[in-house]
């Protein structure tokens, strides 16, 4: 089945520094990738929709200088988090859009990022 | 997108049939029915989706009532590793983001 990894699985940085996170579709091209965030025990919580070439589209509250998208190829997007703060720290997961046909779509999940900022 | 709430936690014994229900009373007619787990610590998992008629496949069953207000995922024989979190979520066809309730903490108990 399709596959959407990311890159790295656990990242540790240092307040006021920036990481990037990478979400690839490994085996079909995703004009549309998204990202969420998840804090323990709630659930995901959407923060952008990443439209290959194109700006991306942040829900509302989401800070998109904080939380630099790019959608550069049908295949990958990153998320860079700049001046990370602890309050940063989350699980942060990516997901692609497949199209099956018709009207309808599959929504595949990357595995997570685990983002400690000390 | 319709809303949909979902009963908070569940048990189910290990190796019965675990019913999930699902209300999405404010479905509209062009809106599938989605349901996606989250295991812990991992990313959340496809499981299957219908509009109107009940469907099938390896992993789930999904009940569709007549007047699509309701819904349940039937994991027919269930086991430890189904224990997770599920989330039914209705979607319009012109949208493809998926908005994520709090879902149904359910656990399979040996």
């Amino acid at each position: 089945g399709a596959v959407v990894s990311q890159h790295p699985s656990r990242v540790i940085c240092k307040s006021g520094t920036s990481v990037k996170i990478e979400c690839r579709s490994l085996d079909f091209q995703a004009t549309t990738m998204f990202w969420y965030r998840q804090f323990p025990k709630q659930s995901l919580m959407l923060m952008a929709t990443s439209n290959e070439g194109s700006k991306a589209t942040y829900e509302q509250g989401v800070e998109k200088d904080k939380f630099l998208i790019n959608h550069a190829s049908l295949t990958l997007s990153t998320l860079t988090v700049t001046s990370a703060h602890p309050e940063d720290s989350s699980f942060y997961i990516c997901s692609a859009s497949r199209p099956l046909g018709g009207a309808t779509y599959e929504q595949y999940f990357g595995p997570g990022t685990r983002l400690t900022v000390t | 997108d319709a809303k949909t709430t979902q009963p908070t936690s569940m048990d189910c014994a290990e190796g019965r049939a675990a019913n999930l229900p699902c209300n999405h009373s404010t479905i509209s007619g062009n809106e599938y029915v989605y349901w996606y787990r989250q295991i812990h610590s991992q990313g959340p998992q496809y499981i299957i989706h219908g509009l109107k008629n009940n469907e099938t496949n390896e992993m789930a069953s999904l009940i569709i009532t007549e007047d699509r207000k309701s819904s349940t995922l039937i994991l027919p024989h269930a086991t430890l590793r189904d224990t997770a979190v599920y989330y039914c979520i209705s979607s319009k066809t012109s949208y493809d983001k998926v908005i994520f309730g709090p879902g149904t903490s359910l656990s399979v108990i040996p």
